[in-house]
C-alpha cells in the first residue's frame, strides 16, 4: 500500500537556524512528491513538488526539497528559518496508477520557529 | 488566496441531520477534489471530480456523496451524520484530471461540528 510517513510530530528550531522537516514514502514505481503548508484556520498551501530530473527542487518562501530515491525520502529544507515559517506542514504522495490525482498525506509535522 | 472558494465556513449540526458544503474551484480548473481532516484520521481523500464526472473514490462512506455541477462547482453532501463526522472538510482542484503531477490548490475549508 502507498504511505507517507513524517517521523517527528513538532520540529523546534531557532530563527536563523537552518530547518528540515522530514518524509519517508512507500509507493510503486516513480513518486510524485509534494509538500503543503498550513497555517492556523487556513486551507493548505502548495509549497513544492517533484515530478523527475534534479533532486534538489527549490519552492515557495526560500523552501527547498531534497529528493532521494535510496532512502525514499524527500525532506524539506530552508537555509534560515523565521517565525513566519511556524506552521503545520504536510508531504503528500501521488500514485501513478488510475489517471487520478489523489494524494496520500503524511500525518503532519508542526514547526515552531523561536525568536 | 488560492482561488477556491467553500461555502459556509462553519456549520454546526444535530445528528442525524444533512448537510451540503459547496466548493468553487479555481477559473479554469477542471478537477475538484474533496478532503476530511481530522484529529485521529489525518487528511483523508474523499472523492475527484473532473469535468463533471466521477474520477476516483477514497475514504469515502456511503451516507456521503458528491457532484460536479456544468458551471464546474461541486457540492458534497454528509446524510445521517455522526459524532465522528466532525472535522474539517477541504475542497481543492486542479487544471486537469488525468495528470498526478498536478498541483492541487486547496480552500479555506469548511469546519463542520455535529452535535
Amino acid at each position: 500500500a502507498q504511505s507517507v510517513a513524517q517521523p517527528e510530530d513538532q520540529v523546534n528550531v531557532a530563527e536563523g537556524n537552518p530547518l528540515t522537516v522530514k518524509c519517508t514514502y512507500s509507493v510503486s514505481g516513480n513518486p510524485y512528491l509534494f509538500w503543503y503548508v498550513q497555517y492556523p484556520n487556513r486551507g493548505l498551501q502548495f509549497l513544492l513538488k517533484y515530478i523527475t530530473g534534479d533532486n534538489l527542487v527549490k519552492g515557495s518562501y526560500g523552501f527547498e526539497a531534497e529528493f532521494n530515491k535510496s532512502q525514499t525520502s524527500f525532506h524539506l529544507k530552508k537555509p534560515s528559518a523565521l517565525v513566519s515559517d511556524s506552521a503545520l506542514y504536510f508531504c503528500a504522495v501521488s500514485p501513478l496508477s488510475g489517471g487520478y490525482n489523489k494524494l496520500i498525506f503524511g500525518a503532519g509535522t508542526r514547526l515552531a520557529v523561536h525568536p | 488566496d488560492s482561488g477556491v472558494t467553500q461555502t459556509p465556513k462553519h456549520l454546526i449540526t444535530a445528528t442525524g441531520q444533512r448537510v451540503t458544503l459547496r466548493c468553487s474551484p479555481r477559473s479554469g480548473d477542471l478537477s475538484v477534489y474533496w478532503y476530511q481532516q481530522s484529529l485521529d484520521q489525518g487528511l483523508q481523500f474523499l472523492i475527484q471530480y473532473y469535468n463533471g464526472e466521477e474520477r476516483a473514490k477514497g475514504n469515502i462512506l456511503e451516507r456521503f456523496s458528491a457532484q460536479q455541477f456544468p458551471d464546474l462547482h461541486s457540492e458534497l453532501n454528509l446524510s445521517s451524520l455522526e459524532l465522528g463526522d466532525s472535522a474539517l472538510y477541504f475542497c481543492a482542484s486542479s487544471v486537469g484530471g488525468t495528470r498526478s503531477y498536478n498541483e492541487q490548490f486547496f480552500g479555506p475549508g469548511t469546519r463542520l461540528t455535529v452535535l
